[in-house]
C-alpha cells in the first residue's frame, strides 16, 4: 500500500529553527507538496520539490531525497504566526496525490 | 483569501435531513475536488472534475452527491448522512489534473455535524 508518514505534533520556540520529516512509499513519483493549514482555515501550498536537493523560499525550505523515499520542510526564525499544521502529499506515477495525516507545529514564546 | 469560497461554514444536519454544500471558485481552474478532512488523518480525496466532467469517484457512499454545473461551481449534495460522516468538507480547484505540478486552491471548508 501506499504511506506518508510524518510526526503527529511537534513543538518549538519563537525565533528557532524546526525540521518537519516527511517519509514515504509510493507506487511511483511525480513531485512531493507541503502545505499548510492553520486552525478553521484553508491549506496553503507552501512548496514543490520534484527533483533532489533543497529549494529555498524566504524563511522557508522543502528539501527532497527521493532514492530515501524522504523530505523536510524547513522553518527558520520561527514567528507565532507559524502555529499551523503542516500536511505532505506526494503524486504518485498515476498522478493521484496521498496524503499524510499533517504534523502540527506549535510555537511558544 | 484563495479564490476558493465555500458555503456553508458550519452545517448541523440530523441523519434524515437533506442539505448541499457549495464551492465557488474564481480563479479561471478546470478542475475542481471535494476532500473529507477527519481529525488526525489524512485528507481523503471524493471526487473530482475537470472540465465538468466527473473523472474520479473513489468508492465515496452514494449519500454523497456531487454536482458539477459549470468549471466555477461545485455542489455536494447530502442525504441520509450518518454520524460518522462528520468531518471538515473542503473544496480544491486546479488548472488542470493529471500533470504534475498541480498546485491545489483550497477553500476555507465546511465543518459538518451530523447528529
Amino acid at each position: 500500500g501506499q504511506n506518508i508518514d510524518q510526526p503527529t505534533e511537534m513543538t518549538a520556540t519563537e525565533g528557532a529553527i524546526v525540521q518537519i520529516n516527511c517519509t514515504y512509499q509510493t507506487s511511483g513519483f511525480n513531485g512531493l507538496f507541503w502545505y499548510q493549514q492553520h486552525a478553521g482555515e484553508a491549506p496553503t501550498f507552501l512548496s514543490y520539490n520534484v527533483l533532489d536537493g533543497l529549494e529555498e523560499k524566504g524563511r522557508f525550505s522543502s528539501f527532497l531525497s527521493r532514492s530515501k523515499g524522504y523530505s523536510y520542510l524547513l522553518l527558520k526564525e520561527l514567528q507565532m504566526k507559524d502555529s499551523a499544521s503542516y500536511l505532505c502529499a506526494v503524486m504518485d506515477s498515476n498522478y493521484q496525490l496521498i496524503w499524510g495525516a499533517g504534523t502540527k507545529l506549535i510555537i511558544k514564546p | 483569501e484563495t479564490g476558493v469560497t465555500q458555503t456553508p461554514r458550519h452545517l448541523v444536519m440530523g441523519m434524515t435531513n437533506k442539505k448541499s454544500l457549495k464551492c465557488e471558485q474564481h480563479l479561471g481552474h478546470n478542475a475542481m475536488y471535494w476532500y473529507k478532512q477527519s481529525a488526525k488523518k489524512p485528507l481523503e480525496l471524493m471526487f473530482v472534475y475537470s472540465l465538468e466532467e466527473r473523472v474520479e469517484n473513489n468508492s465515496v457512499p452514494s449519500r454523497f452527491s456531487p454536482e458539477c454545473p459549470n468549471s466555477s461551481h461545485l455542489f455536494l449534495h447530502l442525504h441520509t448522512l450518518q454520524p460518522e460522516d462528520s468531518a471538515l468538507y473542503l473544496c480544491a480547484s486546479s488548472q488542470e489534473t493529471g500533470t504534475g505540478n498541480e498546485k491545489l486552491f483550497f477553500g476555507s471548508g465546511t465543518q459538518l455535524s451530523v447528529l
